[in-house]
């Protein structure tokens, strides 16, 4: 069974400071995808970035870059210049390949709360 | 290009009442899943269908529970009989197909009193 562990319930950062949030993974799968996604108090999950273990290059979005380390099985989320905007909840996912049709769900964490700062 | 679309955003019942959440995914994504997430916890895999073709349920999804998409389009999620335990936000999420990333709606918010 695949699992996620998120282990900073919150997070703090001054705005247009970087900062990492953590995510390891436990799976015996040897092809996997990882994802974070970010979640406003609105609700809606908005996707942000996507690794997959085979990639060679940590994935870059825009401010957003996955801190992949395949040995040590983690996958952190760094974002550069911290907004305002970017205060919300963070999950990181693994994909599932198991079950009917190839699955494709998804595995989250617990989620870390990002607060900006002025 | 409009986004995932669900229906209610938010839904009141009283307990042992029937609830019925829409979804309308973005056009032409094959695949539709649906997760529920509770307080302070990720979302949950509940189900997932391939066009019209339910091809995994979750463990979480009692028999009380049922999901359908009838025309490959949009789908239903039922909860007969609600309990308390029920209240949790329900999310909806598409891709194109298989692999492709999934987006998510904004949920719906259930509240069995």
């Amino acid at each position: 069974a695949q699992k996620i562990t998120q282990t900073q319930p919150g997070m703090f950062v001054q705005e247009k400071e970087a900062v990492t949030l953590d995510c390891t993974y436990d799976t015996s799968d040897q092809s996997y995808g990882l994802f974070w996604y970010k979640q406003p108090s609105s609700g809606e999950m908005i996707f942000l970035i996507y690794q997959g273990s085979y990639d060679e290059q940590n994935a870059t979005e825009g401010r957003y870059s996955l801190n992949f380390q395949k040995a040590r099985k983690s996958a952190n989320l760094v974002i550069s210049a911290s907004q305002l905007g970017d205060s919300a909840m963070y999950f990181c996912a693994m994909r599932d390949y198991s079950g009917r049709g190839g699955g494709n769900k998804l595995t989250f964490g617990t989620g870390t709360q990002l607060k900006v700062e002025l | 290009d409009t986004g995932v679309s669900q229906n209610p955003r938010h839904k009141i019942t009283k307990r042992g009442q029937n609830v019925t959440f829409r979804c309308d995914p973005i056009s032409e994504h094959n695949r539709l899943y649906w997760y529920r997430q509770t307080l302070g916890q990720g979302p949950e895999f509940l189900t997932y269908f391939q066009n019209e073709a339910q091809l995994e349920k979750s463990r979480l999804l009692s028999d009380r529970f049922s999901a359908e998409r009838p025309k490959g389009s949009f789908s239903t999620l039922e909860i007969q009989r609600t309990e308390q335990g029920d209240s949790a936000m329900y999310l909806c999420a598409s891709s194109p197909n298989w692999l492709d990333t999934q987006y998510f709606g904004p949920g719906t918010r259930l509240t069995v009193l």
